[in-house]
């Protein structure tokens, strides 16, 4: 099965720097990788993913970059708020395979300092 | 964007009853249902994988026979905790997958038995 890291685990950074969080994973089958924001008390959210033919995408402040021959793709947050403190999971995917699961990080919590 | 509501938010029932967890996505057929459960402060675990109109998947060291789960139709899959325990209070939480596999959370409902 899939091997999910996420680092670091814990991030603290003052409102309005960036915030990276990098997830690495095992399945070279993986071809769709979304980002969850979870906040306290709520089911985690889609902020953003990319799928295997896309080195990187962006909306607004989030983006996320790919690399598919290392494994790995990174949320990167610029100009961070306060509201932007939650927990976040990296969620790598076979989005081909109709009986594959998914397989959380171990998820990075941020706190944005004001 | 995509939808999913979870029924209830929260519920407090009595050690020994059954409680049941609605999973519904409102504007997309989902063939592919998850359920988890998060321990706090802990990443969700997976506990089945449901699709409609077969037989839910379990995860190894999941009871099949504690967690029933029915996905009836393209829009909704529930869970029922039978005879539940103190041991059994957390927090549940549903995906949906789309017809382009992309994953949609439902808000989580919270169980405390007492």
């Amino acid at each position: 099965g899939e091997n999910v890291e996420q680092h670091p685990s814990t991030l603290s950074v003052q409102e309005g720097d960036s915030a990276v969080i990098k997830c690495t994973y095992s399945d070279s089958a993986s071809n769709y990788f979304p980002w969850y924001k979870q906040e306290l008390g709520k089911g985690p959210q889609l902020i953003i993913d990319i799928r295997s033919n896309v080195g990187e995408k962006k909306d607004q402040r989030i983006a996320v970059t790919l690399n598919k021959t290392a494994k790995h793709f990174s949320l990167h947050i610029t100009e961070t708020q306060p509201e932007d403190s939650a927990v976040y999971f990296c969620v790598p995917f076979h989005g081909g395979a109709a009986g594959n699961k998914l397989t959380f990080g171990g998820g990075t919590r941020v706190l944005v300092k004001p | 964007g995509a939808v999913v509501s979870q029924h209830p938010s929260w519920v407090i029932c009595k050690s020994g009853t059954s409680v049941k967890i609605e999973c519904r996505s409102l504007d997309f057929q989902a063939t592919t249902m998850f359920w988890y459960r998060q321990f706090p402060k802990q990443s969700l675990m997976l506990m089945a994988t449901s699709n409609e109109g077969s037989k839910a998947t379990y995860e190894q060291g999941v009871e099949k026979d504690k967690f029933l789960i029915n996905h009836a139709s393209l829009t909704l899959s529930t869970l029922t905790v039978t005879s539940a325990h103190p041991e059994d209070s957390s927090f549940y939480i549903c995906s949906a997958r789309d017809s382009g596999n992309t994953i949609y959370f439902g808000e989580g409902s919270w169980l405390t038995v007492v």
